[in-house]
């Protein structure tokens, strides 16, 4: 495609179960970064993919979260035993190189009740 | 600890300049960027930064400086559409990003 793209693009879920966001990068790009945004926040940075290499997961905030990336390509984001404080806009975000410009994809706009 | 700090607001006049500074204190240093982002809108790229100096690119330009952890944005000739939070983000080790809270610029008529 031409952009990043991710779905769902709003997703609204109980206290307590899991969730998978969907990122499709743009075609070529090696790099694959999620982050999330809170309200009126700035980005926080959540875990980072180059190419097939092991992700680094410091960014992430707890073991309820997880992330793959199968073939190099699609990403998905997995938050388990969802709490309210995970409510957040989850961005995904890729460059053709890990030194080069970020393009960011719509975000996925998660809300636990 | 990574700590990248911006003003949390601004204010100014259409057709004037505004400069927005970013200070930082980061485990390495591979690079700085600064993105746009509009209310309820994904952040698009303005500008990266990884020599000392000023990088220029039509009304907007940034500056870095290394050795003191600092940069700027300026814009020029602003514009209403200019209205928006401006982020500032340095890629650290490993090539993870780290980003500011972001300045809310506000353009007034």
């Amino acid at each position: 495609g031409a952009g990043v793209s991710q779905s769902p693009s709003n997703k609204v879920t109980e206290k307590g179960k899991d969730v998978e966001l969907r990122c499709d990068p743009i075609s070529g790009h090696t790099a694959l970064y999620w982050y999330r945004q809170s309200l009126g926040q700035g980005l926080e940075f959540l875990i980072y993919f180059q190419g097939n290499s092991a992700p680094d997961k410091s960014g992430l905030p707890s073991d309820r979260f997880s992330a793959e990336r199968t073939g190099g390509s699609v990403s998905t984001l997995t938050i388990q035993r969802t709490q309210q404080e995970d409510s957040a806009v989850y961005l995904c975000a890729s460059s053709l190189e890990a030194r080069l410009e970020q393009f960011f994809g719509p975000g996925t706009r998660l809300t636990v009740l | 600890g990574q700590n990248i700090d911006q003003p949390t607001e601004m204010t100014a006049t259409e057709g004037a300049i505004v400069q927005i500074n970013c200070t930082y204190q980061t485990s390495g240093f591979n690079g700085l960027f600064w993105y746009q982002q509009h209310a309820g809108e994904a952040p698009t790229f303005l500008s990266y930064n990884v020599l000392d100096g000023l990088e220029e690119k039509g009304r907007f330009s940034s500056f870095l400086s290394r050795s003191k952890g600092y940069s700027y944005l300026l814009l020029k000739e602003l514009q209403m559409k200019d209205s928006a939070s401006y982020l500032c983000a340095v890629r650290v080790d490993n090539n993870d990003m780290r980003f500011g809270a972001g300045t809310r610029l506000t353009v007034k008529p």
